[in-house]
């Protein structure tokens, strides 16, 4: 039974480069989250997916950030230009319903 | 922003012994989940507790919730070195969103 899948694990690259992570739910899972995890601010929501809309992005830091789901099945984390601030863990959660989310094991983003 | 809020920051115990965490969080809820998170990897749910209940009990894990006091705790009894992890309460901050703690690192020494 496969997980939340993340791709890629890591990334470096420089800053100003365009950024993207990609994320492929449960299946059946009507919800997606977006995630960035530091040491400074925890585990932060950037954005909610329902039925592959856009419910909530207030998390979203910058317009430098964008946030797609072109199906049930794939989504994707743009960021474009980065910047060193942007470094951090980057997860995708997928749930069915709201008692628990399904979390994948994260993109480790660093922008040089 | 975080709820919720867990207490110790750290913890070190021999194996065999039991390790309590809690949780402080600010608004009332409707349910208080705990996760685990390994070194490297994503966080996995442990287990839910609802407002309406006060102790809920998953294998070694016994989780309590005070709403009086806004607070819940867990306790994983008879600790393995394969509960050296983070562990995060999560409170719903709305009907989809969860509001994440800064968590309590459990380190089990053998």
């Amino acid at each position: 039974d496969a997980g939340v899948i993340q791709s890629p694990r890591h990334e470096v690259t420089e800053m100003g480069q365009e950024v993207t992570l990609r994320c492929k739910p449960i299946s059946g899972h009507n919800s997606l989250f977006w995630y960035r995890q530091t040491m400074m601010r925890g585990l932060e929501l950037l954005i909610y997916f329902n039925n592959n809309v856009p419910i909530d992005d207030s998390g979203m830091p910058e317009d430098r950030f964008s946030a797609k789901m072109p199906n049930a099945s794939f989504s994707t984390l743009k960021i474009q230009p980065s910047e060193p601030r942007d470094s951090a863990v980057y997860f995708c959660a997928s749930s069915g319903d709201i008692s628990s989310q399904h979390f994948g094991d994260g993109t480790r983003l660093s922008i040089l | 922003s975080q709820q919720g809020e867990e207490d110790p920051q750290a913890l070190s115990i021999q194996e065999g012994e039991n390790a309590t965490m809690n949780c402080s969080y600010k608004t009332s809820i409707n349910n208080l989940q705990w996760y685990r998170q390994n070194s490297g990897r994503g966080l996995v749910h442990l287990i839910l507790i609802r407002s309406n209940e006060r102790e809920k009990h998953s294998g070694r894990l016994r989780v309590t919730l005070d709403t009086s006091k806004k607070s819940s705790s867990l306790l994983i009894t008879a600790s393995r070195a394969a509960d050296t992890a983070s562990y995060f309460c999560a409170t719903d901050a709305s009907d989809y969103k969860l509001s994440f703690g800064a968590g309590t690192t459990v380190t089990v020494r053998a």
